[in-house]
């Protein structure tokens, strides 16, 4: 059973502080992807990485960076998470090589920054 | 102009009746679309795809894609209250899928 997993379902941060959010995904993709969904913006692509210690600007990179040490991690980093960074965050991987290939999602994490 | 449009809804239909849910995509060159189904809390999950024009049929779903038009659909058929969540089309654009906004759909009993 193919899946993706994300580090915390709940978070509560402070404004100001460091947060990671972690994705690890068991089937051996290369690409993944970090997505911001909020009510009626749908969902917003972060950023995406193609392969190990490659990464690409998505729509909304501002306040984020990512790290991809591992093919099977993608790490989502706020640097100074700030109250509008407040949201549900999504990690997804896909396989490349077709186009017809799914993209699949981890369970979440919402994040709420006072 | 999105590269992906969907209307927001909420689109109401009775239980038993067909939903009719419609996405227009502005990328010419793409060649996948994806129906995602997504509950409330939860992540979106795949329900159907389709890259050939015409219709596709997978039990109650029926995607439905006419490339000249940039337009696909999806009905569901026999709508059951399980069925109320927001649908979000999706279409494969140089190796990255895009996603619509998504149209919430409320089956009533």
């Amino acid at each position: 059973d193919v899946k993706v997993t994300q580090s915390s379902r709940y978070l509560v941060k402070r404004t100001g502080e460091k947060v990671f959010l972690e994705c690890v995904q068991d089937m051996d993709h290369e690409n993944m992807f970090w997505y911001r969904q909020d009510p009626g913006l749908g969902l917003r692509l972060i950023y995406f990485s193609y392969d190990v210690k490659m990464k690409e600007k998505g729509d909304i990179p501002e306040g984020y960076s990512v790290s991809r040490e591992k093919k099977e991690r993608f790490s989502l980093i706020l640097e100074s998470a700030s109250t509008n960074q407040t949201s549900m965050y999504l990690c997804a991987s896909r396989s490349s090589g077709s186009s017809y290939n799914e993209q699949f999602f981890g369970p979440g994490t919402r994040l709420t920054v006072l | 102009q999105k590269e992906v449009e969907q209307n927001s809804g909420p689109l109401s239909v009775p239980e038993g009746a067909i939903a009719s849910l419609n996405c227009t995509y502005s990328d010419r060159g793409s060649q996948s679309f994806f129906w995602y189904r997504q509950y409330s809390g939860k992540s979106p999950e795949l329900i159907m795809f389709i890259y050939s024009n015409g219709d596709k049929e997978d039990g109650r779903f029926t995607a439905q894609l006419n490339k000249a038009s940039q337009y696909v659909s999806l009905l569901i058929r026999d709508s059951q209250p399980s069925d109320s969540a927001t649908y979000l089309c999706a279409v494969d654009s140089a190796s990255k899928i895009i996603f619509g906004s998504g149209t919430r759909l409320s089956i009533r009993p």
